[in-house]
């Protein structure tokens, strides 16, 4: 399954909303569907799994959703430690697969 | 809290093989599943493979001719084989849980591999 990420680049101002869409080219299982956050020379931060449910730890302000073949990520109000790359993952099918990540950069 | 950790050589030589460590503290290798993951110079992620200490093991048809997996529960440890390197095989490699609610809840810093 591939998953396609739009935009490639988001450039936002903090206090701003900023919403990511993940497409798959196949049907995923809602429970199989993840994001994750990755900062510059730090590993990916696992932020959303099943689709919606946010991991320990992660703010409120991130929220997530879809169905299908189309997700989304939203972040309701940036702040400056959200500005960081984006992927999405399925395991509806082996192999795994990863989107190609979503730039939030600071306006 | 189970904490990862990778080591290997920084620096390979086209067609030889790389052999790299995931040491895992704070739990067992025995109690999960164990994944790699690559991630080339700017780029996004590809997904290895993951293994059990059952000697459940699954690769990514992209890279199984060339991959091997497998855990040595007596140290602790998940390790990564990968034959025939060509510098299309230069990456940060990581490795990281998997989870009951399947996703990767924990990583390892990653190692960085050359091909040179």
């Amino acid at each position: 399954i591939v998953l396609t990420q739009s935009p490639g680049t988001l450039s936002l101002s903090p206090g701003e909303r900023a919403t990511l869409s993940c497409r798959a080219s196949q049907s995923v299982t809602s429970t199989q569907f993840v994001w994750y956050q990755q900062k510059p020379h730090q590993p990916p931060r696992l932020l959303i799994y099943q689709t919606s449910t946010r991991a320990a730890g992660v703010p409120d302000r991130f929220s997530a959703g879809g169905s299908g073949t189309d997700f989304t990520l939203t972040i309701s109000r940036l702040e400056p430690e959200d500005f960081a790359v984006y992927y999405c993952q399925q395991y509806n099918n082996p192999p795994l697969t990863f989107g190609g990540g979503t730039r939030v950069e600071i306006k | 809290q189970v904490q990862l950790q990778e080591s290997g050589p920084g620096l390979v030589k086209p067609w030889e093989t790389l052999s790299l460590t995931c040491s895992v503290s704070g739990g067992s290798v025995s109690d999960h599943y164990w994944n790699w993951i690559r991630q080339s110079p700017g780029k996004g992620l590809e997904w290895i493979g993951y293994t059990h200490y059952t000697g459940n093991t699954y690769y990514n048809p992209a890279l199984r001719s060339r991959v091997t997996l497998s855990v040595d529960t007596s140290k602790n440890q998940i390790s990564l084989r990968v034959s025939s390197l060509t510098a299309a095989d230069t990456a940060v490699y990581y490795c990281a849980k998997w989870a009951v609610f399947n996703a990767f809840d924990i990583w390892g810093q990653g190692t960085m591999v050359t091909v040179s």
